[in-house]
């Protein structure tokens, strides 16, 4: 089976623009989160999709925003970008049903903001 | 609010010792899921081992095993035989069983493990 894939690798953008990444997770998981990661506040959050829904979100503004497609693909939306959006995205795919399974994450886009 | 705390920052082994890595974390629930991932200089994130709150007995995957004090709301992972290729950082999280159906699991800051030949 193919691993969770995100793409672009690497992006760069200036501040004020917006930006969308993309996130496809592994075949039959139904469940998306998308995490930041910095050095300075680590692993945060983002929000979680579930056959189309958003269900739950960190505490991140409302620039930052996502959707989830019929077939589970990802994307998520930053907005008027800030220099302190630079950071490491990840997304995570898990299988549908309940309980707490694993997350399977993918490589991760780093953005830079200039 | 779940908190999760990894006090290690950084930590270096010798190749074939053993290393403990610390995590504490804060909750009132009495059921809940724990975990460590490891995240390999740029590599993908991958699950090394988990914990429910609900089974006393520590987990263990291979070389990898935790020391599980819930009392304590302690969850330490013990390395054995360390390899080069645990050189990696590793993230404790926590997932709180009101929301495990999101998926909204917390991470510790992270301790950067080096092992050294």
């Amino acid at each position: 089976k193919a691993g969770v894939t995100q793409t672009p690798r690497y992006l760069i953008k200036t501040r004020g623009q917006q930006v969308t990444l993309s996130c496809s997770p592994i075949s039959g998981h139904r469940s998306v989160s998308w995490y930041q990661q910095t050095p300075g506040q680590g692993l945060q959050f983002l929000f979680e999709y579930f056959s189309e829904t958003q269900r739950n979100k960190g505490n991140f503004p409302g620039r930052f925003s996502g959707r989830q497609f019929s077939n589970s693909r990802s994307e998520m939306n930053v907005s008027t970008l800030e220099l302190g959006d630079s950071a490491l995205y990840l997304c995570a795919s898990s299988p549908a049903g309940t309980g707490p399974y694993e997350q399977y994450f993918g490589p991760g886009t780093r953005l830079t903001v200039t | 609010a779940q908190t999760v705390t990894q006090s290690q920052p950084e930590m270096s082994v010798q190749e074939a010792e053993t290393v403990t890595l610390s995590c504490t974390y804060d909750t009132s629930e009495n059921n809940y899921y724990l975990f460590w991932y490891k995240q390999p200089p740029s590599r993908q994130m991958i699950l090394v081992i988990r914990q429910e709150a609900y089974k006393q007995q520590n987990a263990t995957e291979n070389r990898f095993s935790v020391n599980f004090q819930k009392a304590a709301k302690s969850f330490s992972l013990k390395i054995s035989d360390s390899q080069l290729g645990d050189t990696a950082m590793y993230f404790c999280a926590f997932m709180n069983p009101l929301t495990y159906n999101n998926n909204d699991m917390r991470f510790g800051a992270g301790t950067r493990l080096t092992v050294k030949p």
